[in-house]
């Protein structure tokens, strides 16, 4: 079944602890991304990627990392978490062949930090 | 910079009834792909349709078409004979390549909450 899955679901931690949101997709899509939803904002880019070693920032990176080493992965980090990124995270995959390449999205993952 | 803009926090439709989703859109490319996805509330996103900018036909997928103006800039999403099952978020989102160049940038609107009344 063609997915994208990422780890954990739900997560609370404390401020400043480091912690890595993993993403994974089995459809040997380029283009992956990371997104946050907030109520009354939307979902915002984080970062996005469009293949292997080709990664870019999106319009709220700070404050996160990614890397994409394997094609199939593309991990989140956020190295020293703050209150400001509670959050519903969505990691996302597609081909990048063209614009009309529909998103692929995974359940999201819901981060609160204390 | 793209931009994507919803001017609809809420709408309530009557079931069997047509309801339109407004979204307008900003960008200095000439080529870029404009997206709807649902999201009901259990949380997943849904892709619904999508539209090229250089389409010159409206996309419909079933019960849903996409209202294209180009000179306007509007996206509007028409989602014909409601359903219960349709009350959910709406996002429209636009698909373009960034200053850049060959780096392509996703940008969502805040959203529209539809609500079908029995």
């Amino acid at each position: 079944e063609a997915q994208v899955t990422q780890n954990p679901r739900y997560l609370i931690t404390v401020t400043g602890k480091k912690l890595t949101v993993t993403c994974s997709q089995n459809m040997n899509h380029e283009y992956m991304s990371w997104y946050r939803q907030d109520p009354g904002l939307g979902l915002r880019q984080i970062y996005y990627s469009m293949n292997v070693e080709v990664t870019d920032k999106g319009d709220v990176p700070e404050g996160y990392k990614v890397s994409r080493k394997e094609k199939r992965n593309f991990p989140l980090i956020l190295e020293s978490p703050s209150p400001n990124q509670t959050s519903l995270y969505f990691c996302a995959s597609s081909r990048a062949s063209g614009l009309s390449d529909t998103q692929y999205f995974g359940p999201g993952t819901r981060l609160t930090v204390l | 910079a793209q931009k994507i803009t919803q001017t609809q926090p809420g709408m309530f439709v009557q079931e069997k009834e047509a309801v339109t989703l407004d979204c307008t859109y900003d960008t200095s490319d000439q080529s870029y792909g404009l997206f709807w996805y649902k999201q009901p509330s259990s949380g997943e996103m849904i892709f619904l349709i999508y539209q090229g900018s250089y389409d010159e036909q409206n996309a419909t997928e079933g019960r849903y078409s996409l209202n294209f103006q180009k000179a306007r800039k509007s996206a509007n999403l028409v989602i014909s004979a409601s359903q219960l099952g349709d009350s959910a978020m709406y996002f429209c989102a636009m698909r373009d390549f960034t200053i850049q160049g060959g780096y392509q940038k996703v940008t969502f609107g805040i959203g529209t909450k539809l609500q079908v009344i029995p």
